[in-house]
């Protein structure tokens, strides 16, 4: 069954320092993988996705991702953080079944802390 | 621009009240769903709709029914509210068949029920 794992409940990171969110997950088939961001009260919103290509992609807001696929990782990366990006993120994977259906299942999110 | 709109942002309701969650999206897509989502556990699929009058049922739909008799509405329905249903539950829509696209969400409803 198609999983998704993110590590950590939260990070911490000084503002203008690098941050990573780190996700690793399990699928059958080709990874379709995606990040959102939750602020508080709202909805997901979209950030940057992999289906196939290049390995760094790259999103909103100065995020990127780098996707791995010997170690199964898709972690979000800002080469230079902002106490605005405190925020919520979720990584997920699409699960495509055979007749073209498809669901997308969540990680537990990671709560990340900008400090100023 | 897609919009996904929840019809309330907060619901405070009783135990055993029949609680309805509205969800109505304007981009005419086919597939619409419901997830609930609490602190640790991520966003968790109660049912999900690929057309009209059509339902599938998500990874927790125990207490939970859903209605799609419009292709932009699609609602939820709590029939016996109980305290463990307390949660934020977030409408999502897209497109059928854009796999390689991402959901796009409402603003969530957080429901309390005391």
């Amino acid at each position: 069954a198609q999983s998704v794992a993110q590590p950590e409940d939260q990070v911490n990171v000084a503002e203008g320092n690098p941050l990573t969110v780190k996700c690793t997950y399990s699928v059958s088939g080709n990874p379709y993988l995606f990040w959102y961001v939750q602020y508080p009260n709202r909805g997901l919103q979209f950030l940057l996705k992999y289906i196939t290509g290049d390995n760094l992609v790259k999103g909103s807001y100065g995020f990127e991702a780098e996707f791995n696929k010997s170690q199964t990782s898709f972690h979000l990366k800002k080469p230079s953080a902002l106490v605005s990006d405190s925020a919520l993120y979720f990584c997920a994977v699409r699960d495509v079944n055979r007749a073209g259906g498809f669901k997308t299942i969540f990680g537990a999110g990671t709560r990340l802390f900008v400090k100023a | 621009d897609v919009k996904v709109t929840q019809s309330s942002r907060y619901l405070v309701k009783r135990t055993g009240e029949k609680v309805f969650l509205e969800c109505v999206q304007d981009m005419d897509h086919e597939n619409m769903f419901w997830y609930r989502q609490d602190p640790g556990l991520g966003l968790r699929l109660i049912y999900f709709s690929y057309d009209v009058k059509m339902k599938e049922k998500g990874d927790i739909p125990e207490g939970y029914s859903v209605s799609r008799e419009k292709k932009e509405r699609f609602s939820l329905i709590l029939e016996s509210a109980s305290t463990n249903q307390t949660s934020m539950y977030l409408c999502a829509s897209i497109l059928r068949g854009s796999y390689n696209s991402p959901l796009h969400f409402g603003n969530g409803t957080r429901l309390t029920v005391t």
